[in-house]
């Protein structure tokens, strides 16, 4: 079973809509979380953090994490042509067991159409 | 402005030759990390190194090397033992324990010829 499970998609969705994309985790260590947008040919930048539990806004963006259920989620809102791109989630563990490296799930693919 | 440069954007072999992928960062950051992204498989960590002078093996190691002899530098080395090296590679840097996570490169397509 790997640590981080990401739905791979492709997601196609019409401009406008609500996109929720989602990563599962089977480590209670990770205490850091991230999401990366990555456009075609290009590398991965930092969309969004978090840090333990709960939410953050940012925009169009809300990140939220459940660690009790060990689920976090990327909501995008009004979703534009110009988001179509791939959505990494990754985390980290914390204190003494940070190996320094994070772990990411395979990427969602997003297409918005116009 | 302070970011990571990754070298050449493309770059082509021939079957049996060594090539070299640069990484430079003026992030002051002291890790780096090397890893490969091929259609379907995520990324998959060739090597990282936590400080100058040291690295260690990633998931995918087989057919590659570093060096860290700088802290701004962390070329890759694609050998000819690499028996698929057609793919994206991406270097990323992060401060110690990679808290606030990466910052990546913009990537090298490799293509073998």
């Amino acid at each position: 079973q790997k640590e981080v499970e990401q739905d791979p998609g492709p997601l196609s969705v019409p401009e406008g809509a609500i996109v929720s994309l989602n990563c599962t985790y089977s480590n209670s260590a990770f205490q850091y979380f991230m999401w990366y947008r990555q456009y075609s040919r290009k590398g991965p930048e930092l969309l969004m953090y978090t840090y333990s539990s709960g939410n953050k806004e940012d925009g169009r963006f809300t990140a939220q994490v459940d660690k009790s259920s060990k689920y976090i989620s990327l909501f995008i809102r009004d979703s534009q042509p110009s988001d179509s791109a791939t959505y990494l989630c990754a985390m980290s563990r914390h204190g003494s067991s940070n190996t320094g490296k994070l772990i990411f799930g395979q990427g969602t693919t997003l297409q918005v159409k116009p | 402005d302070g970011g990571i440069t990754q070298s050449p954007k493309y770059l082509f072999r021939k079957e049996g030759q060594n090539v070299t992928l640069s990484c430079e960062q003026n992030l002051n950051h002291d890790a780096m990390y090397w890893y490969r992204q091929d259609p379907g498989q995520g990324l998959r960590l060739i090597y990282y190194s936590q400080i100058v002078n040291d690295f260690q093996k990633g998931d995918i190691a087989e057919g590659y090397s570093v060096s860290r002899e700088k802290k701004e530098s962390f070329p890759l080395t694609v050998t000819s033992a690499q028996k698929n090296p057609t793919a994206f590679y991406l270097c990323a840097s992060s401060i110690q324990g990679a808290d606030y996570g990466y910052t990546f490169g913009s990537g090298t397509r490799l293509t073998v010829v």
